[in-house]
């Protein structure tokens, strides 16, 4: 079946753009997790949503992330007025269920340079 | 806090020999441990968990791990390595402690098989 897909795969920001990444979970996951992943580190958490609901946004760095699953399904990670320490690897996870014995199924992640 | 160490950044194994990638995990209560391989220019991919149960767990692309409480360990292992199993290793940990399910990584272990 189809995994969870990232889009776009690719991000080139100018310092102070806004840009928006976009989260397709695998269909049925009600568990939506973002992570950064900067270069040559592990991912690090951002949020996490169940369902349509944030129940966790305690890794986002500054109030300029910001992180929307409106339907409970796709969800998005905006990023207001982009800095260079902004640029990394963005990955989104969904998991079948809540509950820590759930594997999470990772996208390809998308890829943000600030210039 | 939950978290996960991998000692090694890189292991080198020549293919058909035994491989060990090495984690050791801190945390509070039953530990929820897991393991992921990242390839180049993708998502990370599930390879095994320990939840609960026999210590020695199996994974995908024959791959195993084995669950040490009294040396707090969960090392990666492969009876014999193939060149494609040449990728970016992390250990990770479910960190229940806030109620949520996020996951905490290690820094990752680079495996180098070489023909």
């Amino acid at each position: 079946g189809a995994g969870v897909s990232q889009s776009p795969r690719y991000k080139v920001a100018k310092r102070g753009q806004d840009v928006a990444l976009r989260c397709d979970p695998i269909s049925g996951h009600v568990s939506l997790f973002w992570y950064q992943q900067a270069l040559g580190q592990g991912p690090e958490f951002l949020t996490y949503f169940q369902n349509e609901a944030q129940l966790d946004k305690s890794g986002l760095p500054s109030d300029r992330f910001f992180a929307e699953r409106p339907e409970g399904s796709v969800s998005t990670l905006k990023i207001q007025r982009t800095q260079q320490e902004d640029s990394a690897v963005y990955l989104c996870a969904s998991s079948k269920h809540q509950g820590p014995s759930y594997e999470q199924y990772f996208g390809p992640g998308t890829r943000l340079t600030v210039t | 806090a939950q978290s996960v160490a991998q000692p090694e950044d890189q292991v080198n194994v020549a293919e058909g020999n035994p491989l060990t990638v090495k984690c050791t995990y801190s945390v509070s209560g039953n530990p929820y441990l897991f393991w992921y391989v990242q390839y180049p220019n993708r998502g990370l991919q599930f390879l095994l968990k320990y939840i609960t149960g026999d210590n020695l767990v199996k994974g995908s692309y024959g791959f195993e791990a084995e669950f040490n409480k009294s040396q707090t360990s969960f090392h990666l292992k492969k009876p014999s390595a193939l060149v494609s199993d040449s990728a970016l290793y992390f250990c990770a940990v479910r960190d229940v402690n806030t109620g949520f399910q996020k996951l905490v990584f290690g820094t990752g272990t680079r495996l180098l098989v070489s023909p």
